[in-house]
């Protein structure tokens, strides 16, 4: 069982906006820990999303955002192209294992 | 630009040992904490290890704990693990990821494959 809960699967048709939930709890997103999103591409490496909430690297378009509230977040994905599908993965840092980095079970974007 | 290739995995049998490693070029690895992450088939991530930049900082998930020990060379740009007494469970990618300015991975390896097996 991982520490951050997401959905198996969501879907959507190109165009459409979807999102992804994360949901932790008092000892990593509700203690007010970042988090950080991952996409990986099938049979590719993870790759850097999001990170820190709300910031994107080089190179990610500003169709993906994120946003934060208590022990929760969400992957929002705009404007949704056919080279999104992908597993979606979120992260963050729990206080109650020490150095340890926590994930989402990933979740799997299906562009209709 | 950011490169890390990981190498050494393979089949093993249960019980059995295996050192990975992971190359690094296109910055100044001594300056950065460094990672292991595995994924097992089918599965999600689940962080196993990290080790400071000078080596003086280690943890290990509590899967692996007094079984794997991470390492690094900072004269060779590269980080290790050793995995001793590996179970059929160990068997994963195991990716290495540099740290980023805060807890989390900004660059990721393409991934070796461990499989313990009888």
């Amino acid at each position: 069982q991982s520490v951050l809960t997401q959905p198996p699967s969501v879907s959507g048709a190109p165009g459409q906006r979807v999102t992804i939930s994360c949901t932790g709890s008092s000892s990593n997103i509700g203690a007010g820990q970042d988090v950080h999103w991952y996409q990986q591409l099938p049979g590719t490496a993870p790759k850097l999303l999001i990170y820190a909430n709300i910031n994107r690297p080089s190179g990610v378009p500003d169709r993906f955002s994120n946003s934060k509230s208590g022990t929760s977040a969400s992957l929002a994905i705009s404007g949704l192209q056919a080279e999104d599908e992908a597993v979606y993965y979120c992260q963050s840092y729990d206080n109650s294992l020490s150095g340890s980095w926590v994930f989402g079970g990933g979740t799997k974007l299906t562009v209709l | 630009q950011v490169h890390l290739v990981e190498s050494g995995g393979q089949l093993v049998k249960p019980g059995g040992s295996l050192r990975l490693s992971c190359a690094a070029s296109g910055f100044t690895f001594s300056d950065h904490y460094m990672n292991w992450i595995r994924q097992a088939p089918g599965k999600g991530l689940e962080w196993v290890s990290f080790i400071s930049p000078s080596s003086s900082h280690t943890s290990y998930a509590d899967s692996v704990k007094g079984r794997f020990t991470i390492s690094r060379d900072n004269a060779k740009n590269s980080l290790y693990l050793q995995m001793n007494s590996l179970r059929l469970e160990d068997t994963a990618v195991y990716y290495c990821a540099r740290k980023g300015h805060g807890d989390y991975g900004d660059w990721w390896g393409q991934g070796t494959l461990v499989t313990v097996s009888s």
